[in-house]
């Protein structure tokens, strides 16, 4: 099993552009989130999705939007990339939320850079 | 506010010193903490969590409501232990808190 799935795995963005960041999980699980790392900071959650057809915001959602399109994919947009949006992003996702202690599993991140 | 603080951003030690990296939480409820591990270019694994009480790989982690704290210990440091360790903790909406990550870094 691949796990989690992220692509792509480096992009250069100018200031403006689109982008969407994609994330696939093949563990059946329900919950899928997006982090972004930043140095010093951790990782700070963006948006996350409990289950699917439902999506939430986390705590650094501006810029950002998402897409749960099925159990397996949950995609990251930036409309309008600014360069305080370079970062290292990371998908991850975990069985069902309401049992206790289940871990979230990541995918290996997107390095975004934006110009 | 719910958070999560690792107050060292870089730990140095040598080969066969004992390790403790620090962990303090705030969180009004009853806390879930873990210890997720990235070694380098690898992704980020979850490496303990306290309900479990185990050890991984030599390391244990005991929840100190009293302190709020949830630090990771390990008697011997090896190298292969080298990488950037994050605290998190589960909060009632089941999302992680992380906080800002540790670098361990064992010397030879």
């Amino acid at each position: 099993n691949a796990g989690v799935t992220q692509t792509p795995k480096f992009q250069v963005l100018k200031t403006g552009q689109s982008m969407t960041l994609q994330c696939a999980q093949d563990m059946n699980h329900n919950s899928m989130y997006w982090y972004r790392q930043d140095p010093g900071m951790g990782l700070r959650l963006i948006y996350y999705s409990a289950s699917e057809g439902t999506t939430d915001k986390g705590e650094v959602p501006n810029g950002y939007n998402v897409s749960r399109l099925n159990k397996r994919e949950f995609s990251l947009r930036l409309e309008s990339a600014a360069p305080s949006q370079t970062s290292v992003y990371f998908c991850a996702s975990s069985a069902r939320p309401r049992q206790g202690g289940q871990p979230q599993h990541f995918g290996d991140g997107t390095r975004l850079s934006i110009l | 506010a719910q958070r999560v603080t690792q107050p060292e951003k870089l730990l140095s030690v040598f080969k066969g010193a004992p390790v403790e990296l620090k962990c303090n939480y705030s969180y009004s409820g009853s806390p879930e903490l873990f210890w997720y591990v990235q070694y380098s270019r690898q992704r980020l694994q979850l490496l303990l969590r306290h309900i479990s009480r185990e050890s991984i790989k030599g390391f244990t982690a005991d929840l100190n409501k009293g302190e709020t704290s949830f630090h990771l210990k390990k008697p011997f440091a090896q190298e292969e232990d080298s990488a950037m360790y994050y605290c998190a903790l589960r909060d009632s909406s089941y999302k992680l808190i992380f906080g800002s990550g540790t670098r361990l870094l064992v010397r030879p």
